[in-house]
């Protein structure tokens, strides 16, 4: 079975902080694409990056990093010195293909950036 | 924004009828998804269209059911409405096999 986890379910922050969301994934497929998504309070949900279950190379766009472990089946996303404009619901998502098309997502972890 | 629009926007419909939802895709996105969004909840795939073939589907009856059109947009069915049906109704559109899904700002549906 597939499933993705994020225990997190809120977390709060102050301005400037780092915080470091979690997911953790489940799957027996060997080739699978990972993904997040930010839903803002304005409820349209935003792709933020992909991964693909190949490449576990960490990535870093401006102050948002993800750290994709295959040992630990962890896909965290980071944000370096959070600000009020992150405030949103974050999802993980898991895509699978092996017999038919499956899309993922975890019940999310809702981020307040307190000024 | 993203280019993918939905309509209606909200909707109000009794236990027992019938609906449906409309997505106009991004320009260039041969795929569309749809999905539902219980209030606090991460969305649930209900199923994916690419080139007018149903390709995936999640854990939804039958009464759920679409139709994806040769430009790409697409129509969610329900039948027989019931209470738990009461969602924000998704969809999205990609490219197959590249990036990931660019959503719609969604259609709340409530059954009363």
């Amino acid at each position: 079975a597939q499933k993705v986890t994020q225990a997190q379910t809120e977390i709060s922050v102050v301005e400037k902080e780092d915080v470091t969301l979690d997911c953790v994934y489940e799957t027996r497929d060997t080739t699978y694409y990972l993904f997040w998504y930010k839903q803002p309070p304005s409820g349209e949900l935003v792709f933020l990056i992909r991964r693909n279950s190949f490449d576990e190379q960490n990535e870093i766009s401006g102050r948002y990093s993800w750290n994709f472990q295959k040992s630990t089946s962890s896909f965290n996303f980071t944000i370096t010195a959070s600000q009020v404009v992150d405030s949103a619901v974050y999802f993980c998502a898991l895509r699978v293909t092996s017999g038919t098309y499956k899309y993922i997502f975890g019940t999310g972890t809702r981020l307040k950036v307190l000024a | 924004e993203t280019g993918v629009t939905q309509s209606p926007t909200h909707l109000i419909k009794t236990r027992g009828q019938q609906v449906t939802l409309r997505c106009s895709s991004q320009s260039g996105h041969n795929t569309v998804s749809w999905y539902q969004q219980a209030l606090g909840q991460g969305p649930q795939f209900i199923f994916q269209y690419y080139r007018e073939e149903e390709n995936g589907r999640g854990n939804f009856p039958p009464r759920f059911s679409g139709l994806q059109f040769p430009n790409y947009s697409s129509e969610l069915n329900v039948n027989a409405l019931e209470l738990d049906d009461s969602a924000l109704y998704l969809c999205a559109s990609s490219l197959a096999g590249r990036g990931g899904k660019y959503f719609g700002p969604g259609t709340r549906l409530t059954v009363t």
